[in-house]
């Protein structure tokens, strides 16, 4: 079944520290998002890309990065630069009529 | 920018009882999507309105986009339990989603 691949589940960061987020996708859409959830709160977007090679910055993108080498990838980068990461982070992909979700990545700070 | 307002933030509501939850936004919208996340999930896609007045069903739900494409409604008949979650509208914006604060809802059994 085509879907959404997120990894890890759960994630630590320790201060100084960059990590990686994962999304992989099989539904060969062009255009993935990544969203940050905070607990109670909405969705807010992080970065977005339309096509491979070209990434847009979302309404928070400030300590965070993302490539789009392949269309089927779209990783996101928490930068050292990103002072309050612990968060749910969603990633997503669409081909126009659906959205679909990936099950997320629990980041947290040691 | 573009932003889209839910509304409640939060609804408590006895099992039986019907429930809305309310979507608007400033600006015409071309399309607009609503999901829902159970506790400790992701959201998942419910449904897709693209057509002014346009009314869609899936057995006890129903959505509704508005006639001037600014606003739209999701109507749950006779909750259940298992209706627990946050519902959120998307609006399709420039070349991305986006999503509204959600409602969250708690059905009381």
């Amino acid at each position: 079944d085509g879907g959404i691949t997120q990894s890890p589940k759960y994630l630590f960061r320790k201060e100084g520290q960059n990590v990686t987020l994962s999304c992989e996708q099989n539904l060969n859409h062009d255009a993935m998002y990544w969203y940050r959830q905070d607990p109670g709160q909405g969705l807010r977007l992080i970065y977005y890309s339309q096509i491979v090679n070209d990434f847009q910055k979302g309404d928070i993108a400030e300590g965070y990065s993302v490539s789009r080498e392949k269309k089927e990838s779209f990783p996101l980068t928490v930068t050292s630069a990103q002072k309050n990461p612990t968060a749910f982070y969603l990633c997503a992909s669409s081909g126009g009529e659906t959205g679909h979700f990936g099950d997320g990545t629990r980041l947290s700070i040691l | 920018g573009q932003q889209v307002m839910q509304i409640p933030q939060y609804q408590h509501v006895q099992e039986g009882e019907d429930f809305t939850t309310y979507c608007n936004s400033s600006t015409t919208l071309s399309n607009i999507q609503w999901y829902k996340q159970r506790p400790g999930g992701h959201p998942v896609f419910l449904i897709q309105l693209v057509k002014s007045g346009e009314v869609k069903k899936q057995k006890r739900l129903t959505f509704q986009f508005g006639e001037a494409k600014k606003n739209s409604s999701l109507h749950i008949t006779a909750t259940q339990t298992t209706d627990v979650g946050t519902y959120f509208c998307a609006a399709w914006g420039t070349y991305k989603y986006i999503f509204g604060t959600g409602t969250r809802l708690k059905v009381l059994a």
